[in-house]
């Protein structure tokens, strides 16, 4: 079984542009989580889709948001890049919301000039 | 108060020895308790999940909760170098889902051949 997919792996945008970063979770999987991954915060959590709805969200800033498709594959998008949101954006898979097992793609690492 | 607090090391041991890796948390009403382990460069991979007080084995690593002391902790035993990375803990939210966690920032283990 494929494990989680992220696109595109690396990414170099300029202050005030927009960015789309793509997650396919794993086969059969319909709960996706986002999370950014600085040296400085460690992980956060930025929010979480199931069955195309956003279940929860994180402390970011509305310039932060996410969908989810009906085959389970989510985008986040983020406008009006700061410097502040180079980062590794990490998407996770996990079969539903209440499953304990959550496995991590290999991440876009975002980096704002 | 940190949600939730890892020493971030480094932790050093030698092979063969056994690792100890602690972590605290400041919400009483969190349920599950989640272990992941991440090489430099890579993304976070699942190690061990608990969510009832006392201890669970698996392999070489075993993991302890004690709910009333707000306390978690990851024992490595036999460890070898293969081992050394960065452990994170990570804590669902009172009331969230388990897509919804909250991490430390994790100890870096280094075990020396």
């Amino acid at each position: 079984k494929a494990g989680v997919t992220q696109t595109p792996r690396y990414l170099i945008k300029t202050r005030g542009q927009q960015v789309t970063l793509s997650c396919s979770p794993i086969s059969g999987h319909r709960s996706v989580s986002w999370y950014q991954q600085t040296p400085g915060q460690g992980l956060q959590f930025l929010f979480e889709y199931f069955s195309e709805t956003q279940r929860n969200k994180g402390n970011f800033p509305g310039r932060f948001s996410g969908r989810q498709f009906s085959n389970s594959r989510s985008e986040m998008n983020v406008s009006t890049l700061e410097l502040g949101d180079s980062a590794l954006y990490l998407c996770a898979s996990s079969p539903a919301t209440d499953s304990y097992e959550q496995y991590f793609g290999p991440g876009t690492r975002l980096t704002v000039t | 108060q940190k949600e939730v607090e890892q020493n971030s090391g480094p932790l050093s041991v030698p092979e063969g020895a056994i690792a100890s890796l602690n972590c605290t948390y400041s919400d009483r009403g969190s349920q599950s308790f989640f272990w992941y382990r991440q090489y430099s460069g890579k993304s976070p991979e699942l190690i061990m999940f608990i969510y009832s007080n006392g201890d669970k084995e698996d392999g070489r690593f075993t993991a302890q909760l004690n709910k009333a002391s707000q306390y978690v902790s990851l024992l490595i035993r036999d460890s070898q170098p293969s081992d050394s990375a960065t452990y994170l803990c990570a804590v669902n939210r009172h009331g969230g889902s388990q897509g919804n966690l909250i991490f430390g920032k994790g100890t870096k283990l280094s075990v020396k051949p």
